[in-house]
């Protein structure tokens, strides 16, 4: 039982390109989310989905965007980078997003974009 | 508007002292709170959470963390600290929205620094 994880581990991106970070689970949870993390910031949302086939919005979505083709799989697209998407990347998953379910993170991805 | 703080950005304690890592929170209902750790160059790992019931709430490693209504905080507290308890840890607070169902707001984070 692996948990989350996440590829790649490490990323270095030149303005203006794109990429795709996969998180897959292999818990059968039902919402995956996706975080970035900032000094001082603490971490905020970027979007999330609440099951198979459908996606969401959080608190810091543009320039971003994701797919949930599969249940186990969630993947996040960055189309044309910018330097301010440098960040960690953090994937979670959660069973519901009932009050009490905990939400299990990947180990996250280091971008770095110059 | 729903938040969490952690009014300190670092924390620094001697090896087998007690230690407290503050959490605010601002939610309108009731609070559902949450304490990860983060370990450098690592994910965030789940320690407790409060949802009702007893306000001492006990975790992982050790830690504990107090539930107080009235002070609207969460803080997280270890009767004898490690060095290996050395890390970053986050508060979060569940809130909902009507058809988005519950999300997390997490804290900025407060850097714990245990010297030998």
């Amino acid at each position: 039982n692996a948990g989350v994880t996440q590829t790649p581990k490490f990323r270095v991106l030149k303005t203006g390109q794109s990429m795709t970070l996969l998180c897959a689970q292999d818990m059968n949870h039902e919402y995956m989310y996706w975080y970035r993390q900032d000094p001082g910031m603490g971490l905020r949302l970027i979007h999330y989905s609440v099951g198979e086939g459908t996606t969401a919005k959080g608190e810091v979505p543009d320039g971003y965007n994701v797919s949930r083709l599969k249940k186990q799989n969630f993947l996040l697209g960055l189309e044309s980078a910018a330097p301010s998407q440098t960040s960690v990347y953090f994937c979670a998953s959660s069973l519901t997003s009932g009050r009490g379910d905990t939400q299990y993170f990947g180990p996250g991805t280091r971008l770095t974009v110059l | 508007a729903q938040s969490v703080a952690q009014p300190e950005d670092q924390v620094n304690v001697a090896e087998g002292n007690p230690l407290t890592v503050k959490c605010t929170y601002s939610v309108s209902g009731n609070p559902y709170l949450f304490w990860y750790v983060q370990y450098p160059n690592r994910g965030l790992q789940f320690l407790l959470k409060y949802i009702t019931g007893d306000n001492l709430v006990k975790g992982s490693y050790g830690f504990e963390a107090e539930f107080n209504k009235s002070q609207t905080s969460f803080h997280l507290k270890k009767p004898s600290a490690l060095v290996s308890d050395s890390a970053l840890y986050f508060c979060a607070v569940r809130v909902f929205y009507y058809n988005q169902g519950g999300k997390l707001i997490f804290g900025q984070g407060t850097e714990l620094s245990v010297k030998p």
